[in-house]
């Protein structure tokens, strides 16, 4: 399966863009390029999803490099509320499903 | 509108005991995943669902575990003969086909003493 880096932590300030970087240079042609988070002591939350092409919808922008091997995930402007381990996962496509292989993710830090 | 709902919320064990954790997806949802969470780890996969039938049950990591969804809704999975290294947070995911994205429940978190 194909596998992702990402930095252990970051830290933005409160009403701050936030790029959170993914490196993924193994990745194969049909991997889709997946954001999820997960907020203190509850379940992984879907961000957004992509496979060429930029992607925007109301909670990020995902940004996907031209040869695909990095994506930045786009918080535009951070809250409180964005404080979570932020998971980039490519889909491990099997005849049987798209399990989520996550990693260990980044760590946000939002300061007031 | 109702989520992914998982029960018991907490659950405590003795070493030895069996336990069942319930999963209720979001209604109408034909893929169902189990995965299981270690402290300060990303979730790993356990095993996954197209209604009732199980398709892929590669993540289970010894045959003291088993997973059903007899009438392809609710789910439970099952730990037999717990031990100490089965503590950990177990999620549940549905999503309305298999390539949709994944909607999660807050987990039942197992404690074996």
């Amino acid at each position: 399966d194909a596998k992702t880096t990402q930095p252990n932590s970051m830290e933005s300030n409160e009403e701050e863009p936030v790029h959170l970087p993914c490196n993924h240079s193994t990745i194969s042609g049909t991997d889709y390029i997946h954001w999820y988070r997960q907020l203190p002591s509850q379940g992984p939350e879907y961000v957004i999803h992509g496979l060429t092409s930029n992607v925007n919808n109301r909670m990020a922008s995902l940004a996907i490099a031209e040869d695909r091997k990095s994506s930045t995930l786009i918080l535009h402007r951070a809250t409180l509320r964005d404080a979570a381990v932020y998971y980039c996962i490519l889909n491990r496509n099997s005849n049987s499903g798209y399990a989520l292989n996550f990693g260990k993710g980044t760590s946000l830090l939002v300061t007031p | 509108g109702a989520g992914v709902s998982q029960s018991p919320r907490y659950k405590v064990a003795k070493r030895g005991q069996d336990v069942a954790l319930r999963c209720d997806p979001i209604s109408g949802h034909v893929s169902l995943f189990w995965y299981q969470q270690a402290l300060g780890q990303g979730p790993e996969f356990l095993t996954y669902f197209q209604n009732e039938a199980q398709l892929d049950k590669s993540g289970l990591p010894s045959d003291r575990f088993f997973a059903e969804r007899p009438e392809g809704s609710v789910s439970t999975l099952k730990i037999q003969r717990t031990q100490q290294e089965d503590s950990a947070v177990y999620l549940c995911a549905s999503s309305l086909v298999w390539s949709q994205p994944q909607h999660f429940g807050d987990g039942t978190r197992l404690s074996i003493l």
